[in-house]
């Protein structure tokens, strides 16, 4: 069965405290995976799509990286703003659809 | 830009009363998805359209059903709402090939 984790479930850092997210996924194969950001009350915001192992991709304080069974969202120098649930989804071959992981809700404290 | 637009917003349901949940895109994209969001659980999908006029089954179909009523609507019915319907439905939809989904802000279901 194809399945996605996150880790950790929660995350407090203080602002500048720098950290990675981690999504490991069981997917027979892969053919992207997609991380969102979800902000309370709305819903999830695209972020990244990473197709092959060893692809990374970078937007402000965030970077994603991806190996064969796992991606990391690394935050650098995180501030307040970037307090949300980040989800981690993916798509697998011959698949339409997605399997969504359960979350990781980081707080980030000034 | 209004992107993926679902109505209502919020909606209190009383136990075996029926509901129909809206979803509208313009971005001409031809998948579309209802997936429900409880704690701890992430995204469930429970319905999906590939194209206009499909529809297929997800994860969680039991206790719902679908319309793709045109290439930018897509509406999700309980026919009799039970309590363990109680969550938050976000609609998406995506373009071709390998696109992301983009996702509606939810309407938010209690079954009492």
């Amino acid at each position: 069965e194809d399945q996605v984790t996150q880790s950790p479930e929660a995350l407090r850092l203080q602002e500048g405290e720098s950290s990675s997210l981690n999504c490991s996924y069981t997917v027979s194969g892969l053919r992207g995976l997609f991380w969102y950001r979800q902000d309370p009350g709305k819903g999830p915001e695209f972020l990244f799509t990473l197709y092959s192992a060893g692809e990374e991709k970078e937007k402000e304080r965030l970077k994603a990286t991806l190996t064969k069974k796992e991606s990391f969202l690394h935050i650098t120098a995180p501030k307040p703003e970037d307090s949300a649930t980040y989800l981690c989804a993916v798509r697998f071959l011959g698949g339409q659809n997605f399997v969504f992981g359960p979350g990781t809700r980081l707080s980030v404290l000034p | 830009n209004a992107g993926v637009t679902q109505t209502p917003k919020f909606q209190v349901l009383k136990t075996g009363q029926s509901m129909t949940l809206q979803c509208a895109q313009d971005m001409n994209h031809n998948s579309m998805y209802w997936y429900r969001q409880d704690p701890g659980m992430g995204l469930r999908l429970i319905y999906y359209s590939a194209s206009e006029g499909t529809t297929d089954k997800g994860e969680v179909p039991n206790g719902y059903n679908v319309s793709r009523l045109n290439k930018r609507e897509f509406s999700l019915r309980l026919e009799s709402a039970a309590p363990s319907q109680t969550s938050v439905y976000f609609c998406a939809s995506r373009g071709d090939g390998n696109q992301p989904q983009h996702f509606g802000d939810g309407t938010r279901l209690s079954i009492l």
